[in-house]
């Protein structure tokens, strides 16, 4: 069954601490994998696309690691500002232009 | 990547109405686009796949009659929610297929409250 699994379902930290978010995938046949932030009462916005062959990808405070052989992602934010605060969607498509969502992670950044 | 955008961002409408939300794309030519909807602290999920000039296809259990979509041009998809109800109260949000690896484009959503 293609699944998507993030850990932890939420998580509070202070301003200027680091965290990583956790996503465990089966779908099958893979060929990507995607972190979105999605602010409350927004729509998702991609933060990174892992592909088969990358293991790190960073962009800005946010960097992306994948394991494909354990399928296994991690999305690691340094340095966290109170915009930060927001749920963290791991994403990885199947067949058909479908994607499969993780249950996303509800981060609290606290000052 | 793509640019899309949603009117309303949020509607408050009566139990028994029925409430027409826009998807568009602003930037891109989409034959396909997709419309989720979001519950309280849930991720997204599928509603249906709207396809340029045809029929959508619904995900199961989606009521097709309920939730009318028409993509009558290739930057335009509308989401009817018929004869609303308080359980149809969601966060609805469209999205256009664009570019390579299966991406695609979120649009800001669309808060409905059926009263």
């Amino acid at each position: 069954k293609n699944q998507v699994e993030q850990s932890p379902q939420s998580l509070i930290i202070l301003e200027g601490k680091n965290c990583t978010l956790q996503c465990n995938y089966t779908v099958s046949p893979f060929s990507n994998l995607r972190w979105y932030k999605q602010d409350t009462g927004r729509g998702p916005v991609s933060l990174t696309i892992m592909t088969f062959s990358e293991n790190t990808k960073s962009n800005g405070r946010y960097t992306a690691t994948l394991d494909a052989d354990t399928k296994q992602s991690s999305l690691h934010i340094t340095a966290s500002q109170l915009s930060d605060s927001a749920s963290y969607i791991c994403v990885v498509p199947r067949a058909g232009n479908m994607l499969t969502f993780g249950g996303g992670t509800r981060l609290m950044v606290k000052p | 990547g793509a640019v899309v955008s949603q009117h309303p961002s949020r509607v408050i409408c009566k139990s028994g109405t029925s409430v027409k939300i826009e998807c568009r794309s602003l930037d891109f030519q989409a034959t396909t686009m997709f419309w989720y909807r979001q519950f309280p602290k849930q991720s997204l999920m599928l509603m249906a796949t709207s396809n340029e000039g045809s029929k959508a296809t619904y995900e199961q259990g989606v009521e097709k009659d309920k939730f009318l979509i028409n993509h009558a041009s290739l930057t335009l998809s509308t989401l009817t929610v018929t004869s609303a109800h308080p359980e149809d109260s969601s966060f609805y949000i469209c999205s256009v297929g664009a570019g390579g690896r299966d991406e695609q484009f979120f649009g800001p959503g669309t808060r409905l409250t059926v009263l």
